[in-house]
């Protein structure tokens, strides 16, 4: 199975400033043929459903705003949130879909400082 | 209006049983893969179980596989989950979600399972 970790477990960022939250799988998640990275970002807020943010590592869902953007290929991956707002507190999960089974990462707690 | 609807969960002993069901509408449920993926509580997300768009291909996750059935009905537009032997790390909100390339790209508000004596 392909192992997800996530850093850091947690963090509190002040309100218009930028939150990064990094994501490792324990092997390649970038298939070659297609040269594509089967890597998601997904939001889950208290008492709701997850919502998908980013998939192929950086490609934003449709109604995502743009300052939610993923990067990274291969093994390392990373979400930004360029200015973080209030309604953006949540906790944030990457997931790849290289492989079943499909894996998490144990999540990132984003808080307002 | 893409909507998912769970249902069937509640309060089990240990080596019950349950089925959960989930309703769709607003898509062609026929048309696309699904799966159940699970929130236990203090936890992060697990996948549990995918199905294809005819039922004919299957997968689980090792913590399910022997225990759980994933299934679907196209013609009442109803994905299903069977649950036996239920254990309390079973305990856990699960939702269901429309496959898209792979991704999760609609999930139902989810319905808790809990597995106590």
């Amino acid at each position: 199975d392909i192992v997800m970790t996530q850093s850091p477990d947690s963090l509190a960022v002040s309100l218009g400033e930028r939150a990064t939250i990094n994501c490792k799988s324990s092997q390649s998640v970038l298939y070659s043929s297609s040269n594509q990275n089967y890597l998601a970002w997904y939001q889950q807020k208290p008492g709701q459903p997850p919502k998908l943010l980013i998939y192929w590592a950086s490609t934003r869902e449709s109604g995502v705003p743009d300052r939610f953007s993923g990067s990274g290929s291969g093994t390392d991956f990373t979400l930004t949130i360029s200015s973080l707002q209030a309604e953006d507190v949540a906790v944030y999960y990457c997931q790849q879909y290289y492989s079943t089974p499909f894996t998490f990462g144990p999540g990132t707690k984003v808080d307002i400082k | 209006e893409v909507q998912l609807v769970e249902s069937g969960g509640g309060l089990v002993q240990p080596g019950g049983s349950l089925r959960l069901s989930c309703a769709a509408s607003g898509f062609t449920f026929s048309s696309y893969w699904m799966h159940w993926v699970r929130l236990a509580p203090g936890k992060g997300l697990v996948w549990v179980s995918r199905i294809n768009t005819d039922g004919s291909s299957t997968s689980y996750a090792d913590s399910v596989k022997g225990r759980f059935t994933i299934s679907r009905d196209n013609a009442k537009n109803t994905l299903y989950l069977q649950m036996n032997s239920l254990r309390a790390e079973d305990t856990a909100v699960y939702y269901c979600a429309r496959d898209r390339v792979s991704v999760f790209d609609y999930w139902g508000q989810g319905t808790l399972v809990t597995v106590s004596s």
